[in-house]
């Protein structure tokens, strides 16, 4: 079974610019999540799919951050325009619908420098 | 507002030893407490989980104990393994409401275990 899936890997850009994400969950798994890992802190969820509708985004800075889930399977998550503070992982991870939620598979990650 | 705390960045032990790694919450809603392990340039991957309503849950050389009283788990591995040295989270999901199967994230444990 193929795992989560993520590009690119890592990516630097300079403040103000913009940059895009790209995740692709385990075949056949409904709920969709984008997390945010600063250096030394734990994942800190930005938003939350279930097939291809939002379920949480309240920790998603709308002002900058944008995210989609075009027909409930692949995703991106964009940034525009970055700054500074962005500098993080950002973890895709895909779990299957139900009580089996609670177990949440994880991508590599995208390490993204903003200078 | 930090829920689910592990107050050690680091742990230290030597191989074939006891690995003990902590957990404090502050939400009594929790419903499931889960470990995660990270190796570097990797995404968490699930180790072990234990239901609100159980005390221990074991899996081979994991052990997870869950004090709901203190509101405090821990993660017993025994024996240490070189292999185990990763960082380690402590998670934890809220039961109901709109975002089911959201997960908040402790800091992290650096777990070393020496030869």
């Amino acid at each position: 079974e193929a795992g989560v899936a993520q590009s690119p890997r890592y990516k630097i850009i300079e403040k103000r610019q913009s940059v895009a994400f790209w995740c692709n969950p385990i075949s056949g798994h409904a709920t969709l999540y984008w997390y945010q890992q600063i250096l030394g802190q734990g994942p800190k969820l930005l938003i939350q799919f279930q097939n291809n509708g939002v379920v949480d985004d309240s920790q998603l800075p709308k002002d900058r951050f944008s995210a989609e889930r075009l027909k409930g399977v692949d995703s991106t998550l964009k940034i525009q325009p970055a700054k500074l503070e962005d500098s993080a992982v950002y973890l895709c991870a895909s779990s299957p619908a139900g009580l089996l939620s609670y177990e949440q598979y994880f991508g590599p990650g995208t390490r993204l420098t903003v200078t | 507002d930090q829920q689910v705390k592990q107050n050690s960045p680091s742990l230290s032990v030597q191989e074939g030893r006891i690995s003990i790694l902590n957990c404090d919450y502050t939400n009594s809603m929790f419903d499931y407490f889960l470990w995660y392990k990270k190796y570097p340039a990797e995404g968490p991957t699930f180790l072990i989980s234990i239901s609100s309503i159980k005390d221990k849950n074991e899996d081979g050389r994991f052990t997870v104990f869950l004090n709901k009283s203190a509101k405090h788990l821990s993660l017993h591995i025994v024996p240490s393994q070189p292999g185990d040295s990763a960082v380690y989270f402590c998670a934890a999901r809220k039961a109901g409401g709109t975002s089911y199967g959201k997960l908040t994230f402790g800091q992290g444990t650096i777990l070393t275990v020496h030869p």
